[in-house]
């Protein structure tokens, strides 16, 4: 069945560093989403990519979508301490047909004063 | 707040029970995904319904089951519970049917079996 893999599983940052996410899937996605959740909460959607190649920016976060539609990478620019919390990515098999939303194993991120 | 409401928000219970959780989606969407996060785990998705029909299933098991009923909330049934069950379970409302609009997550009902 279709997997959703990110690296690294974990990172720690000083605070203005920057950090990045890696979103591989094993199928050719429909689109790709993201979510944020902070600890003890629940995902919150931050973007949807739709095209191949598609690159969109939110303030520090840049957002990318793979040529093959496979992968996405997720990143931020001069980290914050409310940047804290697991990125998950999350994609539909475009062979299911836009069903199934698969979440991305997830990565977390600490930052430091 | 996402307008998404489950109860219950935590839930103790032994071996061997059975419990229903429940959700209600924002007002105005059709569809309900269940998913369930182990500690310190990704979300892995359960099943998904429409405007009352199952339209995709995950890797849930056989004794867990679903429905969403005609005023849309939905419930999970988990029954014949392990220790393994014990996870945080979520529910997630959209417009649409289909995987390509944002999802709309609940505060998640944390289940503890012992």
């Amino acid at each position: 069945g279709q997997q959703v893999m990110q690296i690294p599983q974990y990172q720690h940052v000083q605070e203005g560093e920057d950090f990045t996410t890696y979103c591989n899937s094993s199928t050719t996605l429909s689109n790709i989403q993201w979510y944020k959740q902070r600890p003890g909460g629940h995902p919150v959607f931050l973007i949807q990519l739709v095209k191949s190649g598609e690159v969109k920016k939110q303030k520090r976060l840049t957002f990318q979508f793979g040529e093959a539609k496979k992968n996405s990478s997720l990143h931020i620019t001069a980290t914050q301490t409310t940047d804290v919390g697991t990125y998950f990515c999350a994609g539909s098999d475009v062979r299911a047909g836009f069903q199934k939303l698969v979440f991305g194993t997830g990565t977390r991120l600490l930052v430091s004063p | 707040d996402s307008g998404v409401t489950q109860t219950p928000k935590h839930l103790i219970t032994a071996t061997g029970q059975r419990v229903t959780l429940r959700c209600s989606p924002r007002s105005g969407d059709l569809s309900v995904y269940w998913y369930q996060q182990s500690l310190d785990q990704g979300l892995q998705f359960l099943i998904q319904y429409y405007n009352g029909e199952e339209r995709a299933k995950g890797n849930i098991l056989e004794r867990f089951s679903a429905q969403q009923f005609p005023d849309l909330h939905s419930e999970l049934n988990l029954s014949s519970l392990e220790l393994g069950d014990s996870a945080l379970y979520f529910c997630a409302s959209s417009v649409a049917g289909q995987g390509n609009g944002e999802l709309f997550f609940g505060e998640g009902s944390r289940l503890t079996v012992l």
